[in-house]
């Protein structure tokens, strides 16, 4: 049981390109989060779906789009990186709400 | 909106201390209050969840309650221990996602 996987663990990109970061979950759960960890700041959400087929704004939604694939999978893209967007990246899922949330490894990104 | 605040931002205690995190929440109408844990540069790994109907959750040496008038929770650390040494942070939610507060950072000294 992996629980919720996120790829790639670490990534560089330069000011203006693209990327998706993918994140997986094998707990048959129905909502999935995407939160951005930076120092001083704490957790934000960025994005979530609370089932599969819908998706909703976060606190930081601006410069990133999401895609719930399936139930599985739930993606995060960043169309023309920032310095900005240099952040540590999570994912996260749980049942629904009341419910004990759970999350990835996460993903470090650097933005040059 | 749910506010979610953790006081202190910090905390050093000798080994084998017992020892007391505070979370403080604006919104009394949370559906749950959970508690992480984060060690550095890895992910959260969650301790303890409280459902709305619940006082307290026990898990070791870990016990977490949950006040909901007055807005609080607290979760108790037992006889601290080296490896305990970690971040913790607590977050809430009613009908909306986790919001979390931004964590007290225990150091506990052998």
């Amino acid at each position: 049981n992996a629980g919720v996987t996120q790829t790639p663990k670490f990534q560089v990109l330069k000011t203006g390109q693209s990327m998706t970061l993918q994140c997986a979950q094998d707990m048959n759960h129905n909502s999935m989060y995407w939160y951005r960890q930076d120092p001083g700041m704490g957790l934000r959400l960025i994005y979530y779906s609370a089932s599969e087929g819908t998706t909703d704004k976060g606190e930081v939604p601006n410069g990133y789009n999401v895609s719930r694939l399936n139930k599985r999978e739930f993606s995060l893209r960043l169309e023309s990186a920032a310095p900005s967007q240099t952040s540590v990246y999570f994912c996260a899922s749980r049942w629904g709400q009341g419910y004990e949330q759970y999350f990835g490894p996460g993903t470090r990104l650097t933005v040059t | 909106k749910q506010e979610v605040t953790q006081i202190p931002a910090a905390l050093s205690v000798p080994e084998g201390e017992n020892l007391v995190l505070n979370c403080s929440f604006t919104d009394s109408a949370i559906y749950n209050l959970q508690w992480f844990r984060q060690d550095p540069g890895k992910g959260l790994t969650s301790l303890l969840l409280i459902q709305s109907s619940q006082r307290e959750q026990t898990s070791g040496r870990l016990n977490a309650s949950l006040d909901k008038s007055s807005g609080r929770s607290t979760l108790y650390i037992a006889a601290s221990q080296p490896g305990d040494s970690a971040t913790y942070l607590c977050a809430g939610s009613g009908n909306t996602p986790l919001v979390f507060g931004k964590g007290t950072r225990l150091s506990v000294i052998a």
